[in-house]
């Protein structure tokens, strides 16, 4: 079936330097999707999320971006911080439904 | 706002029990809940989809008679492992919706259990 998925597993980045998380979806009926930080022990948390009208969108330090081309979406932190360590998903919905479908996860390690 | 709470945070149990777990929205009223099974190092797997008064949608592969939902209240859902075994020792999370945003759900902090 289709679903969400992450080309890396673990990234290790310099405390400063600017992190990269990458996503590939698959169902082009999807036109919602959502990046989630989870830390250890505990349940995900909103970062931001993008419609498929737009490719870009910034938050504080945090950009996503969407090439529904590719299918590919990212997630872009600025000034990483050893806070942003944890796990990041992708999440995938399509129109309006309430339903959505989580990708694999990518670990972040933010070295000092 | 938007915050949703489980009890307990964690609950170790004996082969054969059953086991419940709450999840409230504390300051709005959910019309669904959601929940999720994650094992280790993998991603959430949703379990089933629970809109308030009426029975829950499970996903497939997840008994329903193992796995009960009740959502009888806009800011209450609770699930129970019934006659749990130690496979279903896992992190389990709820999430919540509202009318006004039905896209976005709001995560509680999960819920840990080992079945020994």
């Amino acid at each position: 079936g289709e679903s969400v998925g992450l080309h890396l597993p673990t990234l290790s980045v310099q405390e400063g330097d600017n992190s990269i998380i990458n996503c590939a979806y698959s169902n082009s009926a999807s036109d919602y999707f959502i990046w989630y930080k989870q830390e250890s022990g505990k349940g995900p948390q909103f970062i931001i999320d993008i419609r498929s009208n737009m490719d870009k969108r910034q938050g504080q330090r945090v950009t996503v971006l969407l090439n529904k081309t590719v299918k590919h979406l990212s997630l872009q932190i600025a000034a990483t911080q050893p806070g942003d360590s944890a796990v990041y998903f992708c999440a995938e919905n399509i129109g309006g439904y309430q339903k959505v479908t989580f990708g694999i996860g990518t670990k972040l390690q933010v070295i000092p | 706002g938007a915050v949703v709470s489980q009890h307990p945070s964690w609950v170790i149990c004996k082969s054969g029990t059953s086991v419940k777990i709450e999840c409230r929205s504390l300051d709005f009223q959910a019309t669904t809940m959601f929940w999720y099974r994650q094992f280790p190092k993998q991603s959430l797997m949703l379990m089933a989809t629970s809109n308030e008064g009426s029975k829950a949608t499970y996903e497939q592969g997840v008994e329903k008679d193992k796995f009960l939902i009740n959502h009888a209240s806009l800011t209450l859902s609770t699930l129970t492992v019934t006659s749990a075994h130690p496979e279903d020792s896992s992190f389990y999370i709820c999430s919540a919706s509202n009318r006004r945003s039905q896209e976005t759900q709001y995560f509680g902090p999960g819920t840990r259990l080992l079945v020994l």
